[in-house]
């Protein structure tokens, strides 16, 4: 991930509509990301996850997108519904296996 | 059952004193890890355990220090606590692989007042 500001990122989207979370990250070498969802008060929560030898991975409502070229890592959540408002962060590993999260996003879904 | 616990969920204290947390997982797994998040929800990693061996550690002031009595349980003790200490600390562990999925704690939020 990278920094993109002093603030954190929002993304409002209504619910039933497709949303798409953009992740860049660092480095090259990376070769797994993850992304999660932490919901207000909790810990972060495994959503789907992409090796580097892969472009798209598809889980329940999920759709994880990696451009290895840009390096860029995107989240699709189809339909969104009121439950998926949270913070999501995506996480590269790198270098000596180390896991490195980006700044997060927040969702915010309008009913 | 919960997997990863912390406790305790809140802890309000003053400067200068010497605090622990403690991190227990029931996934059997070998990897723990302590993060914190700051109040911009940026995450970053402290340390990482695997089988009770610290094998990541990254920039963070001497006065903390993690220990692993078990690979069941991550605690982490920091002294002389200061108001930039105040974040949410959360646990987290993964199987064998460092850096594959992790399962987090639900956080301790520190207040240094």
């Amino acid at each position: 991930g990278e920094s993109v500001g002093l603030h954190l990122p929002t993304l409002s989207v209504q619910e039933g509509d497709n949303s798409i979370i953009n992740c860049a990250y660092s480095n090259s070498a990376s070769d797994y990301f993850i992304w999660y969802k932490q919901e207000s008060g909790k810990g972060p929560q495994f959503i789907i996850d992409i090796r580097s030898n892969m472009d798209k991975r598809q889980g329940q409502r999920v759709t994880v997108l990696l451009n290895k070229t840009v390096k860029h890592l995107s989240l699709q959540i189809a339909a969104t519904q009121p439950g998926d408002s949270a913070v999501y962060f995506c996480a590269e590993r790198g270098s000596y296996q180390k896991v490195t999260f980006g700044i997060g996003t927040k969702l915010q879904v309008i009913p | 059952d919960t997997a990863v616990s912390q406790t305790p969920k809140y802890l309000v204290t003053q400067m200068g004193n010497d605090k622990s947390i403690k991190c227990e997982q029931n996934l059997g797994h070998d990897t723990m890890y302590w993060y914190k998040q700051d109040s911009k929800k940026f995450l970053k990693i402290m340390f990482s355990y695997n089988n009770k061996e610290l094998i990541i550690n990254e920039t963070v002031p001497n006065r903390f220090s993690p220990k692993s009595p078990d690979k069941a349980h991550l605690n982490l003790h920091i002294n002389s606590l200061e108001l930039g200490d105040s974040a949410v600390y959360f646990c987290a562990s993964s199987p064998n692989t460092i850096g594959e999925t992790q399962y987090f704690g639900p956080g301790t939020r520190l207040l240094v007042l």
